[in-house]
């Protein structure tokens, strides 16, 4: 399997510009995870996902971070407009509710923002 | 509200010298401990889960504890390869997929 792919790897962009990060999960699985990641205040999970559905998005800084979930291969995370401190590495996760282990969350190789 | 902590938020090991990492963690109803490695540039990645107080799982050589207040994972015999930010994190009844995450050791292992 080749594991949860995000992309872009690296994103630059200016304060105001908007920013959409892309996530496809592991095929099979039904839950889908969008976390920030930031020296200050480590990994925070920011929406997630069951079923396409968005379950809990309580971790949305504000009304400019949107999420979407258009089918069980694709999610998108969207910045409108974006500031510089929207920088950081943000992390898409999937897991299988049916699994053995089935809280286990698998994350992707991120995606690193910078917002001048 | 749930919180991780982690100490230390640094360690840095001789090769072979053996040590533990402790997560201390403040969850409602906790439903899973969870621990993962962090490689510079990566994505977590997955190593244990603990349900129960007195669960310990091994993996080469790490060993992860749970006690109702803190987790630790141990480290046995290091190598430099094990040099890495080692991250815990909490799931809380009633919605173990979400996780609370503590800010993580960083393990530097010199030869």
């Amino acid at each position: 399997d080749a594991g949860v792919i995000q992309s872009p790897r690296h994103e630059v962009t200016e304060m105001g510009q908007e920013v959409t990060l892309r996530c496809k999960p592991i095929s099979g699985h039904d839950y889908l995870f969008w976390y920030r990641q930031t020296m200050m205040r480590g990994l925070e999970l920011l929406i997630y996902f069951n079923n396409n559905v968005p379950i809990d998005d309580s971790g949305m800084p504000e009304d400019r971070f949107s999420a979407k979930m258009p089918n069980a291969s694709f999610s998108t995370l969207k910045i409108q407009p974006s500031e510089p401190r929207d920088s950081a590495v943000y992390f898409c996760a999937s897991s299988s509710s049916l699994a053995a282990s089935s809280y286990e969350q698998y994350f992707g190789p991120g995606t690193r923002l910078t917002v001048t | 509200e749930d919180q991780v902590t982690q100490s230390p938020e640094a360690l840095r090991l001789q090769e072979g010298e053996s040590s533990s990492l402790n997560c201390s963690y403040t969850v409602s109803g906790l439903r899973g401990l969870f621990w993962y490695r962090q490689d510079p540039g990566k994505g977590p990645e997955f190593l244990f889960t603990l349900y129960s107080a007195g669960e310990e799982k091994e993996k080469e050589r790490l060993k992860a504890t749970l006690t109702k207040k803190e987790s630790f994972l141990h480290i046995t015999a290091p190598k430099p390869e094990d040099s890495a930010t080692y991250l815990c994190a909490a799931g809380r009844g009633g919605s173990n997929y979400k996780l609370t995450f503590g800010k993580g050791t960083l393990l530097t292992v010199n030869p």
